[in-house]
């Protein structure tokens, strides 16, 4: 069975801080999908990143990066230059192959989620 | 291009009565999933439909159940309410190839 473990409950950052969001996960598959959401305190979940298992490739998006390693199954979020806007409740979400070889996007087993406070 | 839209976002209901809550995907979109999102055990997944018919099932009982109609629009009911229930219950629509799924803004249930 497939989990997500996000070992830091709560994190709290001045302003400027860069702050690094850690996710490990577990996984018998050997395709599957990682994705970070942002949860806002409207409550949707919006979206920030999706990675597949077969391309380690890290990525930066303005502010964003993101740290994909197999090895040690993880897959950590980095925000740069924290703003106040940043405060939110950050999960790490994991998608394996679905059946008949499709991947059901839909079905995401989540992490426990990191509360991130951003302080002026 | 709208999102996802659930209704209602707010309920309370009387522990015993049943509930149905509706999600109405991103157009063309034909995979819709339901969550539900409690303090104590974070985002769990329901289930997912995929052109009416229930793809995927996550491990609730057997008062927690959904349907699609043939515009992908969802529906999810449960019986027989136990305070239990509360919770934020949030719906996603997910394409039909290599996209992610996009999350509703949920329906807040509290079961009084």
């Amino acid at each position: 069975a497939q989990k997500v473990t996000q070992a830091q409950t709560e994190i709290s950052v001045v302003e400027k801080e860069d702050v690094t969001l850690d996710c490990v996960y577990e996984t018998r598959d050997t395709t599957y999908y990682l994705f970070w959401y942002k949860q806002p305190p409207s409550g949707e979940l919006v979206f920030l990143i999706r990675r597949n298992s077969f391309d380690e490739q890290n990525e930066i998006s303005g502010r964003y990066s993101w740290n994909f390693q197999k090895s040690t199954s993880s897959f950590n979020f980095t925000i740069t230059a924290s703003q106040v806007v940043d405060s939110a409740v950050y999960f790490c979400a994991l998608s394996e192959e679905g059946l008949g070889g499709g991947t059901s996007y839909g079905k995401l087993t989540f992490g426990q989620g990191t509360i991130l406070t951003v302080h002026p | 291009k709208a999102g996802v839209t659930q209704t209602p976002r707010y309920l309370i209901k009387t522990r015993g009565q049943q509930v149905t809550l509706s999600c109405s995907p991103i157009s063309g979109h034909r995979s819709v999933s339901w969550y539900q999102q409690t303090p104590g055990q974070g985002l769990q997944f329901l289930f997912e439909y995929f052109s009416e018919t229930q793809r995927n099932k996550g491990n609730f009982p057997g008062r927690f159940s959904g349907r699609q109609f043939s515009n992908s629009r969802s529906e999810m009911n449960v019986s027989t309410l136990e305070l239990g229930d509360s919770a934020l219950y949030l719906c996603a629509s997910t394409g039909n190839v290599n996209t992610e799924a996009f999350f509703g803004q949920g329906t807040r249930l509290t079961v009084v």
